[in-house]
C-alpha cells in the first residue's frame, strides 16, 4: 500500500528545542516537499528536493533546515531559530520528469501527493 | 508574480444544493492547475488537476471544474453536494518549468443539513 507517512501525529516541545519532523514515501518519487499551514494562509513552501542529497529553499526556510540522504526519507528540523514554529506541517512528494533541452536537463514536477501531517506544538 | 486567489473563505451550501468554488490566478502562460481537499486534520488529497485538452476536467467524488483562459479561472463545481463533502478546499497552480505548486488560501465548505 503506497503512500507517504508522517511521523508522529502531533508534537509538543518547550521553546529552544530543536524537533526533528519525520517523512517516508514509499511511491518511488523523486522529488519531495514541506509545507508549513497556518490558519488563513494557505500552505507556504518550507524546503524541497529533487534528488537525493540535493535540496532548496522554499519561501519559508529560515529557522528550519533538511537532509534527503535517501530517496525514500525528507526530515525537517524545527531549529529554536525559528520564530514561531507552532503550525500543520505537510510532507508531499511527486514524480519529476526530465526533458533534456539544449542547456542540459529540466524538471518539471507534477501533481504532489501529501502526508497525513504533524501538528507541532511549541511552548 | 504568480498568485492563486479563492476570494471566498467559507461557503455554506444545504445538502443537496449544487457548489461552486471560485479560483483565479494570475500566470501570463496557461499554467497546470489542481484542485485539493483537506479534512480537518488530514493531509490534502487531489481532486482534479488539468494540464491541457478539454477545458472541463471530471475528478473524483462526483467533482468537475472548468478552466477558463479569458477570466483566469478553474472553478470548482459539484451538482449535488454531500454533508461529507464539507472540507477546506484548495485552489493551486504551477507554472510551466518551474517546481513547486503555489497554493491559494482556501474556501471552507460547511453543509447544512
Amino acid at each position: 500500500d503506497g503512500g507517504i507517512t508522517q511521523s508522529p501525529k502531533y508534537l509538543f516541545r518547550k521553546e529552544g528545542q530543536n524537533v526533528t519532523l519525520s517523512c517516508e514515501q514509499n511511491l518511488n518519487h523523486d522529488a519531495m516537499y514541506w509545507y508549513r499551514q497556518d490558519p488563513g494562509q494557505g500552505l507556504r513552501l518550507i524546503y524541497y528536493s529533487q534528488i537525493v542529497n540535493d535540496f532548496q529553499k522554499g519561501d519559508i526556510a529560515e529557522g528550519y533546515s533538511v537532509s534527503r540522504e535517501k530517496k525514500e526519507s525528507f526530515p525537517l528540523t524545527v531549529t529554536s531559530a525559528q520564530k514561531n514554529p507552532t503550525a500543520f506541517y505537510l510532507c508531499a512528494s511527486s514524480i519529476v520528469a526530465v526533458q533534456r533541452g539544449a542547456r542540459g536537463s529540466l524538471g518539471h514536477s507534477y501533481e504532489q501527493y501529501f502526508g497525513p501531517g504533524t501538528r507541532l506544538t511549541v511552548t | 508574480a504568480q498568485s492563486v486567489t479563492q476570494p471566498d473563505i467559507h461557503i455554506t451550501v444545504s445538502e443537496g444544493a449544487s457548489l461552486e468554488l471560485r479560483c483565479n490566478y494570475s500566470y501570463g502562460a496557461t499554467p497546470y492547475l489542481f484542485w485539493y481537499v483537506q479534512s480537518p486534520g488530514q493531509g490534502l488529497q487531489l481532486l482534479l488537476k488539468y494540464f491541457s485538452g478539454d477545458t472541463l476536467v471530471q475528478g473524483i467524488k462526483g467533482f468537475e471544474a472548468e478552466f477558463k483562459r479569458s477570466q483566469s479561472s478553474f472553478n470548482l463545481r459539484k451538482p449535488s453536494v454531500h454533508w461529507s463533502d464539507a472540507a477546506e478546499y484548495f485552489c493551486a497552480v504551477r507554472k510551466t518549468g518551474a517546481n513547486n505548486l503555489f497554493f491559494g488560501t482556501g474556501t471552507r465548505l460547511t453543509v447544512i443539513p
